[in-house]
């Protein structure tokens, strides 16, 4: 499967930063994105869909951009409990099994 | 509460020795998956399965095996086939196999001595 390519980091923030986060897709065919976050030694979970138009959620927004195939994720004000592993993640319905999930990328905030 | 378990959390095995771990839900999903974490990368997929009694091999097969007898159930085995067992294991399930948001366990760290 074609690869979902991302920035491993570390991002090393200071509380209340803004941070942004790029990925990129390389199957035109991808149909939806994702950014689902990881904490260290846990299981990922879904943080938000990417669409289009864009999505915000309080301090989280995510982009996509098709033409140039790829998605960000920008964290505002940064709050200590957001250090963890963000994988991004397209979704291609056609290929079965969907999810593909990028490396990640791993953020750190500091006090 | 809805949800997905995992057992073992942590899970040591002899080189050459067969190991399963489980997965279980209780959320009625009808499809399944297995997955595979390695440090530093991302998640890899090793078989799933849509409905009870059907499942197909996903990117990294080789040396696991899978069975869903139940809906609720898909448990792993990791044979001694498998040349570099030793990962982070992760069950995941969703509505169907169209559906995007998978649902993960807690995971299952095996480790082979």
């Amino acid at each position: 499967r074609k690869e979902v390519e991302q920035d491993p980091g570390p991002f090393n923030v200071p509380e209340g930063a803004t941070v942004a986060f790029n990925c990129t897709y390389s199957n035109s065919a991808s149909q939806s994105f994702f950014w689902y976050r990881q904490d260290c030694r846990k299981e990922p979970k879904l943080l938000m869909s990417v669409y289009s138009s864009g999505n915000e959620d309080g301090r989280f927004t995510a982009q996509l951009n098709r033409a140039s195939q790829y998605i960000s994720l920008l964290i505002r004000d940064s709050k200590l409990s957001d250090s963890a592993t963000y994988l991004c993640v397209d979704f291609i319905k056609p290929s079965g099994y969907a999810l593909n999930f990028g490396k990640g990328t791993s953020l750190l905030v500091t006090p | 509460d809805g949800g997905i378990t995992q057992s073992p959390k942590y899970l040591f095995r002899k080189e050459g020795q067969n190991v399963t771990l489980s997965c279980e839900q209780n959320l009625n999903h009808d499809a399944m998956y297995w997955y595979r974490q390695d440090p530093g990368q991302g998640l890899r997929l090793i078989y799933y399965s849509q409905i009870v009694n059907d499942f197909q091999k996903g990117d990294i097969a080789e040396g696991y095996s899978v069975s869903r007898e139940k809906k609720e159930s898909f448990p792993l085995t990791v044979t001694s086939a498998q040349k570099n067992p030793t990962a982070f294991y992760l069950c995941a399930s969703s509505i169907g196999l169209g559906a995007w948001e998978q649902f993960f366990g807690p995971g299952t760290r095996l480790t082979v001595l």
